[in-house]
């Protein structure tokens, strides 16, 4: 089955530690992307890459770094200058680079700072 | 930024009922797209428009396009316990922007 996936779907973290997200695709999509979402809201876009090695910053992108060293994947990491990181992760893709198509959603990633 | 702002926050309906959420937005747009999210999960495509289209249709799915207005609604006929979800309406410029999203409809549809 073509799609995206996220993983884990629960993730908890102390305080102080980086932690990793993954996201995956084989729908052979050129753009990816990371939103944050926090109860109540809508998604806030994190980080997004048109193509591989490349990577633009979005509206909240401080305390968060991504790669793009291949086609299929686009892990996040938030790490500890992230001041307020619980709250759920989506990753998207769209099959070209802009935002003209729609764009397919991953299930999610539901982070916990403890 | 050019936020879509759907409207009303939040909506309750028997099932059977039509449901109509609304949208505006702030500057020109190349399309428009609905989105819908099931609590604690991850959002589905539902409908596009584009900026040189009135209004469309998929299944019980109604969307209409304003450009002069800036708006857009999303009519959902018949409505199902089933279509109870997040709704939410999408900008996309033209050019290679991501796209915005709103804070999005909830939709609660009572059986």
């Amino acid at each position: 089955d073509g799609g995206i996936t996220q993983s884990p779907k629960y993730l908890f973290r102390k305080e102080g530690q980086n932690v990793t997200l993954s996201c995956e695709q084989n729908l052979n999509h050129d753009a990816m992307y990371w939103y944050r979402q926090d109860p109540g809201q809508g998604l806030r876009l994190i980080y997004y890459s048109q193509i591989v090695n490349d990577f633009q910053k979005g509206d909240i992108a401080e305390g968060y770094s991504v790669s793009r060293e291949k086609k299929e994947s686009f892990p996040l990491t938030v790490t500890s200058a992230q001041k307020n990181p619980t709250a759920f992760y989506l990753c998207a893709s769209s099959s070209r680079q802009g935002a003209i198509n729609e764009q397919f959603f991953g299930p999610g990633t539901r982070l916990t700072v403890l | 930024s050019q936020q879509g702002e759907e409207d009303p926050q939040a909506l309750s309906i028997q099932e059977g009922e039509n449901a109509t959420m609304n949208c505006s937005y702030k500057t020109s747009i190349n399309n428009l797209q609905w989105y819908r999210q099931n609590s604690g999960r991850g959002l589905v495509h539902l409908i596009l428009i584009r900026s040189n289209e009135r209004e469309k249709h998929s299944g019980r799915l109604r969307v209409t396009l304003d450009t002069s207005k800036k708006s857009s609604s999303l009519l959902i006929t018949a409505s199902r316990a089933a279509d109870t979800a997040s709704y939410f309406c999408v900008t996309a410029r033209s050019g290679n922007t991501p796209l915005v999203f709103g804070k999005g409809t909830r939709l609660s549809v009572i059986a």
